[in-house]
């Protein structure tokens, strides 16, 4: 268990409307990513973060932004939802030992844009 | 670029048989290499990883895979599959500096009875 909490874990939202998903850690890692899944595609990676306040982009960032104001919480937000932004979410961590680092997964969050 | 390739989208095999899921990878330095699986409605389970050394790695649920850098592949075995093991497999490819990890499209398992 890596100690990643994702919500809400389920949403159904409008059209238009703003959505923010929460990811949460409690073993301060320093890395933590938000990917998308959807059938065909595996996962792609939106955006990741390497610190407080220090953020990038990965390869489908178009229609979303992250904020992570505490090392624990990395918040992803659809400024307008799309239809085609209708997919699940995870959120990960990396953790790194001396060897290499490891990505560990959240349970992910479903969400739905009708 | 890095780049993984499960060239399998399904396989089925019968309960009791070996299998083997295929992956490749491209990478532009010494890869660190990763199998994940996922369940229907779950989130993603590291089974094993490769960083170094022995290329042949064992991991959980009675899973190996092993490690050809001539081949670039990271190809996913095990001796005698279990109905519990359906789910979707997926490999991963990482290990630069800044820490992305690259992930194929994933092969579902299906396993008859």
């Amino acid at each position: 268990d890596a100690g990643i909490t994702q919500s809400p874990r389920h949403k159904v939202t409008e059209t238009g409307t703003p959505v923010t998903l929460r990811c949460h850690q409690t073993e301060n890692h320093r890395y933590m990513y938000w990917y998308r899944q959807d059938p065909g595609h595996g996962l792609r990676l939106i955006h990741y973060s390497y610190g407080v306040k220090d953020t990038d982009k990965g390869e489908v960032s178009d229609g979303y932004s992250v904020s992570r104001s505490k090392t624990e919480d990395f918040l992803l937000t659809l400024e307008s939802a799309t239809s085609s932004q209708t997919s699940v979410y995870f959120c990960a961590i990396s953790e790194s030992t001396g060897a290499g680092n490891t990505i560990y997964f959240g349970e992910g969050s479903w969400l739905t844009v009708v | 670029a890095q780049s993984v390739t499960q060239p399998d989208i399904h396989i089925t095999v019968s309960e009791g048989a070996s299998l083997e899921l295929r992956c490749n990878y491209s990478y532009g330095a010494t890869p660190y290499l990763f199998w994940y699986v996922q369940s229907p409605g779950q989130g993603l389970q590291l089974l094993l990883k490769y960083f170094s050394g022995d290329t042949l790695v064992q991991g959980i649920k009675g899973f190996e895979a092993e490690f050809k850098r001539s081949q670039s592949s990271f190809n996913l075995r095990k001796p005698s599959v279990h109905w519990s093991d359906a789910a979707e497999y997926f490999c991963a490819v990482g290990g630069g500096r800044d820490d992305k990890i690259i992930f194929g499209k994933g092969t579902r398992l299906h396993i008859l009875p």
